[in-house]
């Protein structure tokens, strides 16, 4: 699987839009984009993935660059329960059991 | 509701006394997996299975067991519990399937184990 890079940690006004970038210089052609995020010690939940095209359902939005070497999550109206640490994962979609490697994330901070 | 449950929720045991935690889908998922979540290491995963009667290692299997005698349960067994597995796990599913769709992740809440 790819290796990602996301900031350590972003803040965001409650009711703005929060943009979370992730970057995957590596990825290739047959790896998805993943997004995960975990509120404090709860079960990561999925959120979206996409392969080049962008995505978008009733969590969030996923923009991925042309070339594909980095995304963004867009939360459109963050709200203070979007406060959660979130993963930006790349793997193939077939065939493989190998666990999901969730990296360090980023925390995303909703301030009031 | 489509879920994932585990049980318990929090555990407190001493060492060397055998435990299991239970894990069930709802959803008739083919694969099932274990982590175990620490401080600075991430997610790791323990055991997972493809199918029922088909499990296998994932990362850090040591001093656990598990068994997928039915589709949706597959519990984790520590036989003789000790402190280095204090952590805090999570049951996993997927359909697993060829497509990206069918290969996301469902997790149960949690079971935060505390080995004294």
């Amino acid at each position: 699987d790819a290796k990602t890079t996301q900031p350590p940690s972003m803040d965001c006004a409650e009711g703005r839009a929060a943009n979370l970038p992730c970057n995957h210089s590596t990825i290739s052609g047959n790896e998805y984009v993943y997004w995960y995020r975990q509120i404090h010690s709860q079960g990561p939940q999925y959120i979206i993935h996409g392969l080049k095209n962008n995505e978008t359902n009733e969590m969030a939005s996923l923009i991925i660059t042309e070339d594909r070497k980095s995304s963004t999550l867009i939360l459109p109206h963050a709200t203070l329960r979007d406060t959660a640490v979130y993963y930006c994962i790349v793997r193939i979609s077939s065939g493989s059991a190998r666990q999901l490697t969730f990296g360090s994330g980023t925390q995303l901070t909703v301030l009031p | 509701e489509a879920q994932v449950t585990q049980n318990p929720r929090y555990l407190i045991t001493v060492t060397g006394k055998k435990l299991t935690v239970t894990c069930s889908q709802n959803m008739n998922h083919e694969y099932m997996s274990w982590y175990r979540q620490d401080p600075g290491l991430g997610l790791r995963q323990i055991y997972y299975s493809m199918n029922v009667e088909v499990t296998d290692k994932g990362d850090v299997p040591e001093g656990y067991k598990v068994s997928r005698k039915e589709k949706r349960n597959f519990p984790l067994i520590l036989e003789s519990p000790s402190p280095n597995q204090t952590s805090l796990y999570f049951c996993a599913s997927s359909l697993f399937a060829g497509e990206a769709a069918k290969n996301i992740q469902y997790f149960g809440a949690g079971t935060r184990l505390s080995v004294l």
